[in-house]
């Protein structure tokens, strides 16, 4: 089994400032990380994943997340963020060997950017 | 091309009533998936298809939850004698498919159904 943990669930953050939102997960099997994205009112939106090779990945809007296998963490970043970052954040695994790709959740953090 | 869609978006019901909700995956994707987004639960894994096997129901919390897929296309989720505690937001996905041998297929989500049980 899988267990995700996202440590804060709301950041409020000024506009232009850097964020990093807090990823840690548990499973005893190897695992595909994923960043998914709900904006206010809109369906969830793949952001990010890492599936294999380089452990920074990066999204177009500039986000990044690092896997760090030793932590078990996968922490996503933006160095500068715009009031359109505002939205709930979900941290992700899938069990790579696994039948299906069912997602196991974080909590979710909710990113409130002011002007 | 279109998305996953979803329909009700809203649906009121009352404790006890029967709940049928429906989902619409993207065109030739053949795997599809149910989760559920509560306050209390957060966003968990509910069943899954995949073509004609077996569906993975793990997720389902309790015997009053059902869903189907019907020629390989449309799903409906049945919520029976609803109770309280099953408000939440529905949400259905697909991918091209599940698994393959070390692939990875991006599931696209649904706008989701709102189910407020009275």
């Amino acid at each position: 089994a899988q267990s995700v943990t996202q440590l804060d669930s709301q950041v409020p953050v000024f506009e232009e400032a850097p964020v990093e939102l807090r990823c840690n997960y548990s499973s005893s099997v190897s695992v595909y990380l994923f960043w998914y994205v709900q904006y206010p009112n809109q369906g969830l939106q793949l952001l990010l994943k890492y599936l294999s090779g380089s452990t920074l990945v990066e999204s177009i809007n500039g986000f990044e997340a690092e896997f760090n296998k030793s932590q078990t963490s996968f922490h996503l970043r933006k160095p500068s963020v715009h009031i359109s970052d505002t939205a709930e954040y979900f941290c992700a695994v899938s069990p790579r060997e696994a039948a299906g790709n069912k997602l196991t959740f974080g909590g979710g953090t909710r990113v409130l950017v002011k002007p | 091309g279109a998305g996953v869609s979803q329909s009700p978006s809203n649906k009121v019901t009352e404790k006890g009533k029967d709940v049928e909700l429906r989902c619409d995956p993207i065109s030739g994707h053949t795997a599809l998936y149910w989760y559920r987004q509560s306050l209390g639960q957060g966003l968990e894994f509910l069943i899954y298809f995949q073509g004609n096997s077996a569906p993975d129901k793990s997720g389902l919390p309790s015997d009053r939850f059902s869903a189907e897929r019907t020629g390989g296309s449309v799903s409906t989720l049945t919520i029976q004698r609803t109770q309280q505690e099953d408000s939440a937001v529905y949400l259905c996905a697909s991918s091209l498919r599940s698994r393959l041998a070390g692939g990875f297929h991006e599931q696209y989500f649904g706008p989701g159904t709102r189910l407020t049980v009275t």
